[in-house]
């Protein structure tokens, strides 16, 4: 069936490292693509997305582009910060789903912890 | 941004009684909330799409009398879950989808639930 797979964690980095989660996904038609995070203790907020094929989220020094060829998006950034410590999942959409509403699914998540 | 809150945040029943988690959407209304179950190490699981003034849609497999979802008015859902048993705990988080994207979801911070 239609899945999100993303690499497993931990991942643990030190302070401007550069980071790389990958994502992949399985699904009929285009979905959208969210990468969400979770910083601890809190609920997951929308990092960035994208809606069609080659688009680019961005958002935080994070990007992630949606490759429709390799049904991937791999979420990067260029110089980590201890701040960015926190769970990250990615998730594709169905806006098909039951109508308007949008529907998730979800990767596992990666925990990222980077170290001063 | 738009803020999702959930009470309790962590709650330990025994087994066979039933517990409340309220879902509430503090500076806007929604229409749709979601709720999903967490294991650990695990996706985020759609349980069940809530749509207000009408009744839940449960996904394959989640029992509608054993979860029971109520979205009476346009900030608050609630999940009931009845004759707790032990396989019932596990980390329950809601969202809402933004009025005016309904692919974009704001998530509570998740339920931690222990049935003893």
């Amino acid at each position: 069936g239609d899945s999100v797979t993303q690499m497993e964690g931990p991942v643990t980095l030190s302070e401007e490292a550069f980071l790389t989660i990958n994502c992949t996904y399985t699904a009929t038609g285009y979905p959208s693509l969210f990468w969400y995070v979770q910083y601890p203790g809190e609920g997951l907020q929308l990092l960035l997305k994208a809606t069609k094929a080659d688009d680019k989220g961005s958002n935080k020094g994070f990007e992630a582009t949606y490759r429709k060829e390799t049904t991937s998006f791999h979420l990067e950034k260029g110089s980590v910060q201890v701040s960015d410590s926190a769970v990250y999942f990615c998730a594709r959409g169905d806006r098909n789903y039951g109508g308007s509403q949008g529907n998730l699914i979800f990767g596992k998540g990666t925990k990222l912890s980077v170290k001063p | 941004g738009a803020v999702v809150s959930q009470h309790p945040s962590r709650v330990i029943c025994k087994s066979g009684t039933s517990v409340k988690i309220e879902c509430r959407s503090l500076d806007f209304q929604a229409t749709t909330m979601f709720w999903y179950r967490q294991f650990p190490k695990q996706s985020l699981m759609l349980m069940a799409t809530s749509n207000e003034g009408s009744k839940a849609t449960y996904e394959q497999g989640v029992e509608k009398d054993k979860f029971l979802i109520n979205h009476a008015s346009l900030t608050l859902s609630t999940l009931t879950v009845t004759s707790a048993h032990p396989e019932d705990s596990s980390f329950y988080i809601c969202s809402a989808a933004d009025p005016a994207n309904q692919e974009t979801q704001y998530f509570g911070p998740g339920t931690r639930l222990l049935v003893l």
